[in-house]
């Protein structure tokens, strides 16, 4: 139960394309899913977060839709550039307001020019 | 601001000695997490602090790690011992305490065990 399904491990676009991650969990009670973007040799960086209660969030090129009853959700990337090539996290709060993450396995995402 | 700092960024050490890791979070950040992530995998939880109070510990935290965040400002990570399992990169993140689910990462130490 104190997992994160991600999927898939490793994903291709043409630049200009629409990348699409998803992850999915089984805990009712993971309060807050955001995902991180991560450069080699860097430390993850927050791109975008959303609690459940919320079905979409959108911030410029990038989408979150959350599944509550499915207990899915994935990251939509628009428009896809070389500059997105890095590995993408899933993650989710394990226990409500601690904000201590579990993250899922990463997504290597490579953006052809 | 300079973001969260770590230090080393990297460490080679011989199994069996004791390594030390240093963390600075962002300034007036109040909590303080530590991960660990193993190539190809995500981060995994290790421990946290609010202020200077260690909140919880993963029991990935073996007897060998300790952490401290004395005076609530920065943090360190010290594994005795050292085995080759414990290669990794160690992350730390803080938050605020007005936004407390925003971790902010800093760079990592990567550890090599040999």
């Amino acid at each position: 139960q104190q997992q994160v399904k991600q999927s898939p491990q490793s994903l291709i676009v043409q630049k200009g394309g629409i990348s699409i991650i998803n992850c999915a969990y089984e805990n009712t009670a993971f309060d807050y899913f955001p995902w991180y973007q991560q450069f080699p040799g860097k430390g993850p960086a927050l791109l975008i977060a959303i609690r459940p209660d919320v079905s979409e969030k959108k911030e410029g090129r990038f989408t979150i839709s959350f599944n509550k009853s499915a207990k899915q959700f994935s990251l939509h990337i628009m428009d896809s550039q070389p500059g997105d090539s890095a590995t993408y996290f899933c993650a989710a709060s394990i226990t409500p307001g601690t904000y201590k993450y579990i993250f899922g396995t990463g997504t290597r995402l490579k953006v052809l020019a | 601001d300079t973001g969260v700092s770590q230090d080393p960024r990297h460490k080679i050490t011989k199994r069996g000695q004791n390594v030390t890791f240093r963390c600075d979070p962002i300034s007036e950040h109040n909590r303080l997490y530590w991960y660990r992530q193993t190539l190809g995998q995500g981060p995994e939880f290790l421990t946290y602090f609010q202020n200077e109070a260690q909140l919880e510990k993963s029991r990935l935290l073996s007897d060998r790690f300790s952490a401290e965040r004395p005076k609530g400002s920065f943090s360190t990570l010290e594994i005795q011992r050292t085995e080759q399992g414990d290669s990794a990169m160690y992350l730390c993140a803080s938050s605020s305490p007005s936004y407390q689910e925003t971790q902010y990462f800093g760079p990592g130490t990567r550890l090599l065990v040999l």
